[in-house]
């Protein structure tokens, strides 16, 4: 069974940009959560989807935003990028929202990189 | 943005050694989660944990969901060189309702030398 794939790996962008990153859960899994990983915050909850809705927001602002399409394939949108943007995106995928054995397992992730 | 206090933040052992690292928090969680990521690559899940007090093997790997529900512990048993990474630790808040949402520790560097 195929993992969770992110495209693409790397990305090199300049401040004001915008940024469109992509995740394909793993089969069956239908729902999809994004996390921002840096050096000096750590790995950051961003937002969860469940069956194309947003469940669940993390305290990012509205630059921030995502979306699940009917596949469950989901993407993430930066709009005006700023410097701090600069991280690694991760996108995980579950099979559903709650309860035991519905663990999270992360793709490689997308190093974006705001000059 | 909110992170759980892991310690210790980094080890340097020789292989064969025992290593113990651990996870505290201000909130109750229903869920522990330790995760191990190597570099350029997402965190992969080691072991889960869901009730107070549980003790799960997997392998060298031993964990514990604190009896508070506000702390866990990691036991890695006779170290070798690919236990190299760094662990985090993770707990799933339920607001009443559910969610994937994960609080991730501040991580633990693991060096093993041969």
């Amino acid at each position: 069974k195929a993992g969770v794939t992110q495209t693409p790996r790397y990305l090199i962008k300049t401040r004001g940009q915008q940024v469109t990153l992509s995740c394909s859960p793993i089969s069956g899994h239908r729902s999809v959560s994004w996390y921002q990983q840096t050096p000096g915050q750590g790995l950051q909850f961003l937002f969860e989807y469940f069956s194309e809705t947003q469940r669940n927001k993390g305290n990012f602002p509205g630059r921030f935003s995502g979306r699940q399409f009917s596949n469950s394939r989901s993407e993430m949108n930066v709009s005006t990028l700023e410097l701090g943007d600069s991280a690694l995106y991760l996108c995980a995928s579950s099979i559903g929202t709650s309860g035991a054995n519905n663990e999270q397992f992360f793709g490689p992730g997308t190093r974006l990189t705001v000059l | 943005g909110q992170q759980l206090n892991q310690s210790p933040q980094s080890m340097f052992i020789q292989e064969g050694e025992d290593v113990s690292m651990n996870c505290t928090s201000s909130s109750i969680f229903n869920t522990w989660l330790w995760y191990k990521q190597d570099p350029g690559e997402g965190p992969v899940l080691l072991i889960a944990l869901y009730k107070a007090g549980e003790l799960t093997s997997n392998g060298r790997l031993t964990a514990q969901f604190g009896i508070t529900r506000k702390d866990s512990f990691l036991n890695i048993s006779a170290s070798i060189p690919s236990d190299v990474g760094i662990y985090f630790c993770a707990g799933r808040l339920h607001y009443g309702g559910a969610t994937n949402k994960l609080i991730f520790g501040t991580g633990t560097l693991l060096a093993v030398q041969p």
